[in-house]
């Protein structure tokens, strides 16, 4: 595709189950990266994978999150033993390089009941 | 510690009229910047940036404004339309290391 693909759109969950979030970057951009959004809040970095570097991860809110970028493509957000307080919009990112404009999925509406 | 300020929460201006969106940033680190514009259930989708080299750059109706002294920068849109009206965020990152910080943002009403 053409731009930035996430899935699922929307995710409902019990606290304590685990979820996986999904992001198909833009072909041939090599950054990709990880940001939520709480409600009424601006954008939270989480997670940044550059090639075949090691991620920085410096953003993730807890040991519960975690991230992959297999194959320097497609990336997984899991996110384990889900509370309330990670009720939020994840988006993805990716650009050609890292000090490129970034372009966002449509992002996964996360809903922890 | 928010890096990134946005401190108008919303903007209204009539069709045809100048938008002008603020945002202030305390890391005197930062050096390059971006604004993007958001619409409800959609990503945020990039509008402009400008690298610290530089004090203005222009596209189209759209011109990003930044005083490093101030550690400030604007958005104009000219001449504001109906569509415009979206959430506006700015964002700022060091150079080398792809995080950008993003401000709360602005939801931008045009009206006609």
């Amino acid at each position: 595709g053409a731009g930035v693909s996430q899935s699922p759109s929307n995710k409902v969950t019990e606290k304590g189950k685990d979820v996986e979030l999904r992001c198909d970057p833009i072909s041939g951009h090599t950054a990709l990266y990880w940001y939520r959004q709480s409600l009424g809040q601006g954008l939270e970095f989480l997670i940044y994978f550059q090639g075949n570097s090691a991620p920085d991860k410096s953003g993730l809110p807890s040991d519960r999150f975690s991230a992959e970028r297999t194959g320097g493509s497609v990336s997984t957000l899991t996110i384990q033993r889900t509370q309330q307080e990670d009720s939020a919009v994840y988006l993805c990112a990716s650009s050609h390089d890292r000090d490129e404009p970034q372009h966002f999925g449509d992002g996964t509406r996360l809903s922890i009941l | 510690d928010q890096q990134v300020k946005q401190n108008s929460p919303s903007l209204s201006v009539q069709e045809g009229r100048i938008s002008i969106l603020n945002c202030d940033y305390t890391n005197s680190m930062f050096d390059y910047f971006l604004w993007y514009k958001k619409y409800p259930a959609e990503g945020p989708t990039f509008l402009i940036s400008i690298s610290s080299i530089k004090d203005k750059n222009e596209d189209g109706r759209f011109t990003v404004f930044l005083n490093k002294s101030a550690k400030h920068l604007s958005l104009h849109i000219v001449p504001s339309q109906p569509g415009d009206s979206a959430v506006y965020f700015c964002a700022a990152s060091v150079s080398n290391t792809g995080k950008l910080i993003f401000g709360q943002g602005t939801t931008l009403q045009v009206k006609p």
